[in-house]
């Protein structure tokens, strides 16, 4: 059975700083890999999708990385602003869970101004 | 584009009533669509998966009489909570796989229905 784990589970910034948030999975047979962004009360928003066949993606200000074979994935924010704070979540799609998505329990970031 | 929609937003309810979700696709049309349920300060949980024309598949541990679930069209799904109770109060997320491709698809998801049972 896949399970995801995020650490930190909360994470509190100085403005400005470059900062990493942790995701691994135990079942490295995955077909890809998402990072996304949760605002309280909010849906999801999509970050960034890493396919298994890659190594990484960027995004303006973001770089999500993944090592399929240690299973896991590092998403990195440079310059972090408040406007970064949120709930960010990882999710693995596996190809022994029917393209189901399995979620890790989110680092709940705080950037102070 | 991949926009996917919920109603209502939010909704607060008496205990023993049921409330139904809709969830839509907007500008693509949707074979496959999951629901979810998020508990405050929790990851997401997949309830089910619906597929268009087809009885949903439901995930261990939830019970289909209570959450019942119809997919009548490729850009509509809904969640019937029946006989709702308190413990149900919980955030439903949606979200929609395009049609016609690979179960491998990228999932868009919907905004939220913040359920409240008094």
């Amino acid at each position: 059975k896949q399970e995801v784990t995020q650490i930190p589970a909360a994470l509190s910034v100085p403005e400005g700083e470059n900062l990493v948030l942790n995701c691994s999975f135990t079942d490295s047979a995955i077909y890809n890999l998402q990072w996304f962004r949760q605002d309280p009360g909010k849906g999801l928003t999509s970050l960034l999708l890493i396919q298994s066949s890659q190594r990484e993606q960027t995004s303006g200000r973001l770089n999500a990385s993944l090592d399929k074979s240690s299973g896991r994935s590092t998403l990195y924010i440079a310059a972090s602003q408040p406007g970064d704070s949120a709930t960010y979540l990882c999710a693995v799609k596996g190809d022994n869970q029917g393209g189901k998505l399995i979620f890790g329990q989110g680092t709940e970031l705080s950037v102070k101004p | 584009g991949a926009v996917v929609s919920q109603h209502p937003s939010r909704v607060i309810c008496k205990s023993g009533t049921s409330v139904k979700i809709e969830c839509r696709s907007l500008d693509f049309q949707a074979t496959t669509m999951f629901w979810y349920r998020q508990f405050p300060k929790q990851s997401l949980m997949l309830m089910a998966t619906s597929n268009e024309g087809s009885k949903a598949t439901y995930e261990q541990g939830v019970e289909k009489d209570k959450f019942l679930i119809n997919h009548a069209s490729l850009t509509l799904s809904t969640l019937t909570v029946t006989s709702a109770h308190p413990e149900d109060s919980s955030f439903y997320i949606c979200s929609a796989r395009l049609a016609g491709g690979l179960m491998y698809n990228e999932q868009f998801f919907g905004p939220g229905t913040r359920l409240t049972v008094l």
